[in-house]
């Protein structure tokens, strides 16, 4: 089994529904990261976590939330999603004393009409 | 603004040459720097980093570090078609990753 996964691997929702994307991951690290990858943008930071009573904001937190439910689980909301919010998104872990290494889920890929 | 610069590409190599992505950064504070290969349609994984200025070798691949310039560049030899995919430079600001735009590297048998 994958050590890290995402769901749903695929969504199509429209303007103004809330959705939401989940991650959960196996390796038991403590820090958890969304990201969203857009051509020529490379990944974003969206939002990441330490912790579970920790939550930071990234570079592009607008329009966005997350909740860290366990250890292993990091969710991150659309409130009400808008088209350019259609993008590739990763959750990502790390280990506190190896936090160099990120490991990414195989991602969510997200289409908003 | 932190930021990490890379060409975007497409890079074409011949099977078998040297393949040499390059990558810029804006902070000269930077400590670490990373080098991610995505296939397209997956995930990103690490493929080696780098901490000290200098070279740092791992089987084909070799990673570059200047900071007096504020570049890091990663060197694949023996190139091969599997290469084929996009690499992103990524750069260690205090907690948070930041990332390049990457660069597709094609590599011709």
């Amino acid at each position: 089994d994958a050590d890290v996964t995402q769901t749903p691997r695929n969504r199509i929702t429209k303007t103004g529904k809330r959705i939401m994307l989940e991650c959960s991951q196996t390796k038991g690290h403590d820090r958890m990261y969304w990201y969203r990858q857009d051509p020529g943008l490379g990944l974003r930071l969206i939002y990441y976590s330490f912790d579970v009573k920790d939550i930071n904001k990234g570079e592009i937190s607008d329009g966005y939330s997350v909740s860290r439910q366990a250890q292993a689980k990091f969710s991150l909301s659309l409130e009400s999603a808008i088209p350019n919010q259609t993008a590739l998104y990763f959750c990502a872990t790390s280990d506190w004393d190896s936090q160099e290494t990120q490991y990414f889920g195989p991602g969510t890929r997200l289409l908003v009409l | 603004q932190k930021e990490v610069e890379q060409n975007s590409g497409p890079l074409s190599v011949p099977e078998g040459a040297i393949a040499s992505l390059n990558c810029t950064y804006s902070d000269r504070g930077s400590q670490s720097f990373f080098w991610y290969r995505q296939y397209s349609g997956k995930s990103p994984e690490l493929i080696m980093f780098i901490y000290s200025n200098g070279d740092k070798e791992d089987g084909r691949f070799t990673a570059q570090l200047n900071k007096a310039s504020q570049y890091v560049s990663l060197l694949i030899r023996d190139s091969q078609p599997s290469d084929s995919a996009t690499y992103l430079c990524a750069v260690l600001y205090g907690q948070n990753f930041v990332f390049g735009p990457g660069t597709r590297l094609s590599v011709l048998p």
